[in-house]
C-alpha cells in the first residue's frame, strides 16, 4: 500500500525558506518508472507543479520558479524534501507530495499525501 | 511550457445527466493528458491517464478521449459523489494543470 505524508511548519515569515518533508511506504523510488512530485494549490484552488524527481535521480522544476526550488532525496529514509526559498505571501498553499504513476512515457499523479498548508506572513 | 484552458469553469447539473468536460492544450501534446478529482478537503485523485487510460478502481461511467490539443471527460451518469471540481494536466511539455472545472448540483 503506497502512502505518502508532508511535514513541515504552518507558518512562515516572507524571505525566509521553506523545507517541506514527504515520506512514503510502499514503494522505492529506485524502482524504474517511478518518482515523487511536489504539486501546491493556492488558496483559490489552482494546482501547480513544482519539481519532480525520478527514479533514476533526474530532477526537473517548474521554470516559473526559476532556482527558488530544490529537492533532496534520501532513499534509504524514504524522503523527498522540498525547499523553497525567499518566501512571498503570494507562497500561501496546501503543498501535496506525490507518486508518479510508474510509466515510462506519463507522468500522472495516482497516490497523494494529505497535503500541508503552509501560510507566508509577517 | 504548455497551458490548458478548461471548459466551462463550472456547470450544473441533475444526477443521471451526461456530462462533458474540454481541456485545451496551448500546443500539440499527443496523449499526455491526464484528468483528477478533487473534492473539498481532499487531495486529487488520478481518474484518467494518457487521455483515455481508466485508473485503476475509478468508476466505467468516467471516460476520457482525445489527442493533440483537445481532450474530453466524460461522466456517463452523474452519481451523487461525482460532485467535485476535476482538473486536466499534460506532462508533454513541462508539468502543468488547466484551471479546474466545478461539477455542482442542479
Amino acid at each position: 500500500q503506497i502512502t505518502l505524508m508532508e511535514s513541515g511548519p504552518t507558518l512562515v515569515k516572507p524571505t525566509q525558506t521553506l523545507t517541506l518533508t514527504c515520506t512514503f511506504s510502499g514503494f522505492s523510488l529506485t524502482t524504474s518508472g517511478v518518482g515523487v512530485g511536489w504539486i501546491r494549490q493556492s488558496p483559490e484552488k489552482a494546482l501547480e507543479w513544482l519539481a519532480l524527481v525520478y527514479w533514476n535521480g533526474d530532477e526537473r522544476y517548474n521554470p516559473s520558479l526559476g532556482s527558488r526550488v530544490a529537492l533532496t532525496t534520501d532513499t534509504f529514509k524514504n524522503q523527498v524534501v522540498l525547499t523553497v526559498t525567499n518566501l512571498d505571501p503570494e507562497d500561501t498553499a496546501t503543498y501535496y507530495c506525490a507518486h508518479r504513476r510508474r510509466s515510462d512515457k506519463w507522468s500522472a499523479f495516482d497516490y497523494w499525501g494529505q497535503g500541508a498548508l503552509v501560510i507566508v506572513s509577517s | 511550457d504548455a497551458q490548458l484552458t478548461q471548459s466551462p469553469s463550472s456547470l450544473s447539473a441533475s444526477l443521471g445527466d451526461k456530462v462533458t468536460i474540454t481541456c485545451r492544450a496551448s500546443q500539440r501534446i499527443s496523449n499526455y493528458l491526464h484528468w483528477y478529482q478533487q473534492k473539498p478537503g481532499k487531495a486529487p485523485n488520478l481518474l484518467i491517464y494518457g487521455a483515455s487510460n481508466l485508473q485503476s478502481g475509478v468508476p466505467s461511467r468516467f471516460s476520457g478521449s482525445g489527442s493533440g490539443t483537445d481532450f474530453t471527460l466524460t461522466i456517463s451518469s452523474l452519481q451523487p459523489e461525482d460532485f467535485a471540481i476535476y482538473y486536466c494536466q499534460q506532462s508533454f511539455a513541462g508539468l502543468t494543470f488547466g484551471g479546474g472545472t466545478m461539477v455542482e448540483i442542479k
